[in-house]
């Protein structure tokens, strides 16, 4: 079964930039997206289809891929970003996955 | 503003059968762009997917699952569910419905979740 593979944990400084990566079998050539999911809330789509940004996400959310990578940046990281980040991808051949998500601290 | 609430049993007997309805209002459910997805999240943990419905009918299922769930849609009332059949405490967790859509699925609005826990 296809599977999508995060880092348990990511740490930055306010104003820093983190990224967060997704890793799966020739992850480039599927359509991802990513969710922010803070304690207690529902998660929010803060990329799809891999680059977009849903209106009302900020700029500082960028995302990318390589080769079998996606990669999920965030310029300038602010306290209220800290949150659980979700990767999810989908192709016609496979179901819906979610990698197991990294949880981002603001130091 | 597209909204979605899930709704149910919140307590489910081992080897029962897990029954959950997803209102969706502010839009209609009868759009050839989207599907209609069931998501959950066991206290603590990562999200999985369950499946997804079409207005048509149409599902697909996440298969480490597919033979316990079944998703309909209910298009005068605007609405879908979620049943699955013997549930055990592996079970319990947050379930959320959602819009998903687009070239990857993507979930763009989500319900607020509805905690569904396993228990004799």
């Amino acid at each position: 079964s296809y599977a999508l593979t995060q880092a348990p944990s990511v740490s930055v400084s306010p104003g820093q930039t983190a990224r967060f990566t997704c890793s799966g079998d020739k992850l480039g050539d599927k359509y991802f997206c990513w969710y922010q999911q803070k304690p207690g809330q529902s998660p929010i789509l803060v990329i799809y289809q891999n680059t977009m940004r849903p209106s009302g996400i900020p700029e500082r959310f960028s995302g990318s891929s390589s080769g079998d990578t996606a990669t999920l940046t965030i310029s300038g990281t602010q306290a209220m970003d800290e949150a659980d980040y979700y990767c999810q991808a989908w192709d016609r051949s496979s179901y819906v996955v979610f990698g197991g998500g990294t949880k981002l601290t603001v130091l | 503003q597209l909204q979605l609430q899930e709704s149910g049993s919140g307590l489910v007997r081992p080897s029962q059968t897990l029954s959950l309805t997803c209102v969706v209002s502010g839009g209609f459910i009868n759009n050839d762009d989207y599907s209609w997805s069931w998501i959950r999240q066991p206290p603590g943990k990562g999200l999985e997917w369950i499946g997804y419905v079409y207005h048509s009918g149409s599902t697909y299922y996440n298969p480490s699952l597919k033979s316990r769930v079944t998703i309909s849609v209910d298009r005068p009332k605007n609405q879908f569910s979620l049943k699955m059949s013997s549930v055990t405490a592996a079970d319990t967790a947050v379930y959320y419905c959602a819009r998903s859509g687009g070239f990857g699925l993507d979930c763009d609005h989500w319900g607020q979740g509805t905690l569904v826990t396993v228990s004799s």
